[in-house]
């Protein structure tokens, strides 16, 4: 079985500022892609990221790093030079290559960027 | 390039009434979800299928929901009778393919209200 867990339910970051959202995640399957969305008030989620478990280096996207400690399973988000439209709540999950390869979500954290 | 389509946006219906939401993926997109988000929680998987046959549906509550992709490209989700804690936000999603690469794109979401 699969978990994602998002201990930080709510964050609160200056604009211009970064911020890094905490993801850990457990599974016993050796091959999983990791992804990042965001999920606006709008409700449509958007792929923001995506590191595979084989992947040597992190994945960047933009202003979006993702922070690959595989040892510690942990994959956190990292936003640089936050902006307002940041504002919104962000989802980490995974997905096994084996088996059904069903995408499994953690609760989420809020991100609020502050002017 | 359009993205992934749902209808209707909102809907309010009473226990024990039915409902049904319509899914239009991305052209050639061989695999669509739907997922079930409750508030303050991550989505979760309802339902998988691969071109017009299903791959998973463990966590479908079968004995009132039910769903059908015919011909490979527009899904109809069904709740009957609906419950109170089946009002969530119904999340329609789509994969080129399947593998733990395939970004999912999603659709705005179908909110229902069960009084």
């Amino acid at each position: 079985a699969q978990k994602i867990t998002q201990t930080q339910p709510g964050m609160f970051v200056q604009e211009k500022e970064a911020v890094t959202l905490d993801c850990t995640y457990d599974t016993s399957d050796p091959s999983y892609g990791l992804f990042w969305y965001k999920q606006p008030s709008s409700g449509e989620m958007i792929f923001l990221i995506y590191q595979g478990s084989y992947d040597q280096q992190n994945a960047t996207e933009g202003r979006y790093s993702l922070n690959f400690q595989k040892a510690r399973k942990s994959a956190n988000l990292v936003i640089s030079a936050s902006q307002l439209g940041d504002s919104a709540m962000y989802f980490c999950a995974m997905r096994a290559v084996s088996g059904n390869e069903k995408l499994t979500f953690g609760t989420g954290t809020r991100l609020t960027i502050i002017p | 390039e359009a993205g992934v389509a749902q209808s209707p946006r909102y809907k309010i219906i009473e226990k024990r009434q039915s409902v049904a939401f319509w899914c239009n993926p991305i052209s050639g997109h061989a695999t669509l979800y739907w997922y079930q988000q409750i508030l303050g929680q991550g989505p979760k998987l309802l339902i998988q299928f691969q071109n017009n046959g299903v791959v998973d549906d463990s966590q479908l509550p079968k004995d009132r929901f039910s769903a059908e992709r015919l011909k490979g490209v527009d899904s109809t989700l069904k709740i009957q009778p609906a419950k109170l804690e089946d009002s969530a936000v119904y999340l329609c999603a789509s994969s080129l393919d399947r593998g733990s690469y395939n970004e999912q794109f999603f659709g705005p979401g179908t909110r229902l209200t069960v009084l």
